[in-house]
């Protein structure tokens, strides 16, 4: 199970970082990836992060600003989301895997507006 | 990167019938270690993805024997031999070939 948190409304320029608690399987003998989607667009690969931490992946639009992270300890993954933009504004959810996602959170609505 | 492209972009279905959709990439998807890594997935309005089919024909678990993958290299197809109401929704192509990881555009299903 993942249960996404962390979004709501943010001003443009806003960091606010995202969370994921994950259960029910071995944390940290997987990939896993960041996804969002739009208000009424489709699914967008935003991060993914190795099994370890050691490996972090980004799509253009965020490198720079966003940074994936995770915990294995505690069996959670983060996104640290800095200079956000307006056409940053989605449902942001995570998901495990690399090469095809199994499982998803619920997602967590990030609006950035002023 | 690689692009994915989805047809349809809509498919009205009636229940009871099959239907397909068709996804190509601009590349071949097959990876290094010998597998192609195309899935699929279908998203229900106001629910979240959910994982079909991966490596082009593996159906993830609690998936229906209706669903099915095919294709190879560059093309793709995903069949439901017979449309059941709870298959509305969107579905998507995806590649985990490489990075940066890609969709298609999605084909939107509904019931005649």
């Amino acid at each position: 199970q993942l249960v996404d948190s962390g979004g709501g409304l943010v001003q443009p320029g806003g960091s606010p970082r995202l969370s994921c608690e994950t259960s029910g399987f071995a944390f940290s003998g997987h990939w896993m990836t960041w996804v969002r989607q739009a208000p009424g667009r489709g699914l967008e690969w935003v991060a993914s992060i190795s099994e370890d931490g050691s490996l972090k992946y980004y799509v253009d639009s965020v490198k720079g600003r966003f940074t994936i992270s995770r915990d294995n300890a505690k069996d959670s993954l983060f996104l640290q989301m800095n200079s956000l933009r307006v056409e940053d504004t989605a449902v942001y959810y995570c998901v495990t895997g690399r090469q095809s996602f199994g499982v998803w959170g619920q997602g967590t609505l990030v609006a950035v507006s002023s | 990167d690689i692009v994915m492209t989805q047809t349809p972009l809509s498919s009205p279905v009636t229940l009871g019938q099959p239907a397909s959709i068709s996804c190509r990439s601009s590349q071949s998807l097959v990876h290094s270690d010998g597998n192609t890594h195309l899935s699929w997935l279908h998203q229900r309005p106001g629910q979240p993805p959910r994982l079909l089919i991966y490596k082009i024909s593996d159906r993830a678990p609690g998936v229906p024997d209706r669903f099915s993958g095919s294709g190879a290299g560059t093309d793709f197809t995903l069949r439901i031999s017979r449309v059941e109401a709870e298959d509305v929704g969107v579905y998507y192509c995806m590649q985990g070939k490489q990075f940066p990881l890609t969709f298609g555009g999605g084909t939107k299903v509904e019931i005649k």
